[in-house]
């Protein structure tokens, strides 16, 4: 059973607008939660990280939360533009392995002009 | 540095034929993962190496697959044979040590078997 949800699975707005993508995970413990961003024809590349203790973390339009408590994560995207399309994934690494990354399917992001 | 170098982009080979994929992770990372990635399971984990020494494979689909890591800047992964249902796209990645390290990943190697 996949331990990393991600909603919506494809979302399409407007150039210029907000939007978030939710991430739900059952991985416990675990040591940090990336959200990758993931260009067509493209290897991800990682846009935030936040352990345990952090609630948020922003990279310029990017802006990641994270409640321990419900096991939620979120990733905000703030005046959107067309190079923001792209799939993003959840990414949680397992605490007891160290190494193990679970990975969500990704929400597809399309920003139209 | 040039980042995690896959090759080839792009393989198309006939049912039955051998595939090889190649990887150069980052100089100085001792962690190596391949990963497959399809639109029905997302990315998966194929198997870890550690210093060199495949630590997991448990993701390995079959006896058809298998993992080499001779050196530090070299790992390949083998399939023979090749059906068609191991269409997808192959990624590399590799990581320093510490526990909030960054995975960096290769462009990946989309495989397509006819």
């Amino acid at each position: 059973k996949n331990q990393v949800e991600q909603s919506p699975q494809s979302l399409i707005i407007l150039e210029g607008k907000n939007c978030t993508l939710q991430c739900n995970y059952t991985v416990s413990p675990f040591s940090n939660l990336r959200w990758y961003k993931q260009d067509t024809g493209r290897g991800p590349v990682s846009l935030t990280i936040m352990t345990f203790s952090e609630n948020t973390k922003s990279n310029g339009r990017y802006t990641a939360t994270l409640d321990a408590d419900t096991k939620q994560s979120s990733l905000h995207i703030t005046a959107s533009q067309l190079s923001d399309s792209a799939s993003y994934i959840c990414v949680v690494r397992d605490w007891d392995s160290g190494y193990a990354l679970n990975f969500g399917k990704g929400t597809s992001l399309l920003v139209t002009p | 540095d040039a980042g995690v170098i896959q090759s080839p982009r792009h393989e198309v080979t006939e049912m039955g034929q051998e595939v090889t994929l190649r990887c150069k992770p980052i100089s100085g990372h001792n962690s190596l993962f391949w990963y497959r990635q399809t639109m029905m399971r997302g990315l998966e984990l194929l198997i870890y190496f550690n210093n060199n020494v495949p630590i997991d494979d448990s993701g390995m689909p079959e006896d058809r697959f298998s993992a080499k890591m001779p050196n530090a800047s070299f790992s390949t992964l083998k399939i023979q044979p090749s059906e068609p249902r191991d269409s997808a796209v192959y990624f590399c990645a590799s990581r320093g040590q510490g526990i909030n390290t960054e995975a960096f990943f290769g462009q990946g190697t989309r495989l397509t078997v006819v």
